[in-house]
């Protein structure tokens, strides 16, 4: 079945980086676009990221511009998110996640992984 | 950016109960193409969020026909025709007309 499986959340300190996972599965995954949505704790949800599926475009919220770099490899079917420079406000839920169709970022957002959690403190 | 509006913040409702969600954006989600680029999703304790409604008005695939999407330009509703206890959860509303994609702040909803 379609599924989406984050790994590498943890607990980092204030500057430091991680680097999330994102293994797709059940669909060709190089015809989509894929995105990074986190969810702050007891808050709600802000998209992070988008990357093409050809690897050409990508695009960042402001509040993570300059420091996260997506990037992805159509050949082991996986999405990544390299976090660095975190701050305490990076503290969040990561989702790797699918818009409903192929070939841009389109209406509807319809297969969402679990989530990685990423704590950043002292 | 497009700033997304949702009220109410929670919702009591009695179950076989009819519930409404409002969504505001600061900007027109109608495209040229005629479509609205709102979606509605929702969030049950615990899980990841899941997808209702996209472009406005359409069900996405195995959401029961309780749901409904309406709307166009910059105000649109979602509205539940019978509430069940399993729609428990916090509900978003999301535009993906522009970079960045937004979300309303979210609705919860639970039963009296």
């Amino acid at each position: 079945q379609v599924q989406l499986v984050e790994s590498g959340g943890g607990l980092v300190k204030p500057g430091g980086s991680l680097r999330l996972s994102c293994a797709a599965s059940g669909f060709t995954f190089r015809d989509y676009y894929m995105y990074w949505i986190r969810q702050a704790p007891g808050k709600g949800l802000e998209w992070v990221s988008f990357i093409s599926n050809s690897n050409i475009y990508t695009n960042f919220a402001d509040s993570v511009k300059g420091r996260f770099t997506i990037s992805r490899d159509n050949a082991k079917n996986s999405l990544y998110l390299q976090m660095d420079s975190l701050r305490a406000e990076d503290t969040a839920v990561y989702y790797c996640a699918r818009p409903r169709t192929a070939g841009g970022y389109s209406s509807g957002v319809d297969v969402w992984g679990k989530g990685t959690t990423v704590t950043v403190s002292s | 950016d497009i700033v997304m509006t949702q009220s109410p913040l929670s919702l009591p409702v009695t179950p076989g109960e009819p519930a409404s969600i409002s969504c505001r954006s600061s900007q027109s989600l109608l495209y040229s193409n005629g479509y609205n680029y709102l979606d509605w999703y929702v969030q049950k304790p615990g899980k990841s969020p899941q997808l209702l409604i996209y472009l406005g008005s359409n069900r996405a695939s195995g959401v029961p026909d309780r749901f409904s999407g309406s709307g166009s330009g910059t105000d649109f509703t979602l509205k539940i025709s019978r509430v069940e206890a399993e729609d428990v959860g916090v509900y978003y509303c999301m535009q993906t007309l522009q970079i960045p994609l937004t979300f309303g702040g979210g609705t919860k909803v639970q039963i009296k």
